[in-house]
């Protein structure tokens, strides 16, 4: 299958810092870029959508200030958590996506964050 | 609000047994299922995507059917081993956007 890489595992920080996430889709171009995070106990939910060269587009309940999506390239995309709280304390995983409504969705291993 | 509901939550059974999971999910606006299986601190790993009622997939000893009328999916496994160990996630695509809304999973322990 193909490989996309997610940097960094894990990250602790205080509140109030940023913390940029990188996914890179290794070995194919990912035409659109899907952020999910999941909550303990809870199912991933999707946060943004974003198409390279694109702005995002995010889902209801998701501040678009707060969690800034960069994807530039059809090999990265960046998740930055502006001002992180305790809140935002949850596990974000990004799936990149080649063309085509059903071709595989991809995963990352995920970035495990905790605000303190 | 749609929503997609996998039962068990969590199952344990010995080396050797087989068995199986449900995920339930809208029937209107289907559009394709996706099953994954992710083990700790990996990418999940895409196992099926099934479009058409009536569909069965196979992949070694796993293997799943879709009832899209009824809204509901089944994961086999046979003859389970420890490595089969992992959550299984199932993910409903509906309608035009093409989004995932994914299940909580069913979390599988095999014990040899």
């Amino acid at each position: 299958g193909a490989v996309v890489s997610q940097h960094p595992s894990w990250v602790i920080c205080k509140s109030g810092t940023s913390v940029k996430i990188e996914c890179r889709s290794l070995d194919f171009q990912a035409t659109t870029m899907f952020w999910y995070r999941q909550f303990p106990k809870q199912s991933l939910m999707l946060m943004a959508t974003s198409n390279e060269g694109s702005k995002a587009t995010y889902e209801q309940g998701v501040e678009k200030d707060k969690f800034l999506i960069n994807h530039a390239s059809l090999t990265l995309s960046t998740l930055t958590v502006t001002s992180a709280h305790p809140e935002d304390s949850s596990f974000y995983i990004c799936s990149p996506r080649t063309s085509g409504f059903q071709e595989t969705q991809y995963f990352g291993p995920g970035t495990r964050l905790l605000v303190l | 609000i749609l929503n997609v509901e996998q039962s068990p939550q969590s199952l344990h059974v010995q080396e050797g047994d087989s068995t199986n999971f449900t995920c339930s999910f809208p029937s209107s606006n289907f559009y394709a299922l996706h099953w994954y299986r992710w083990e700790t601190a990996k990418s999940p790993e895409a196992l099926f995507v099934m479009t058409l009622n009536g569909d069965e997939k196979k992949k070694g000893r796993i293997s799943a059917t879709l009832n899209t009328k009824e809204g509901y999916s089944y994961l086999y496994i046979k003859g389970s081993q420890p490595e089969d160990s992992a959550t299984y996630l199932c993910a409903f695509m509906g309608g035009s956007q093409g989004n995932l809304i994914f299940g909580k999973g069913t979390k599988l322990s095999v014990k040899p």
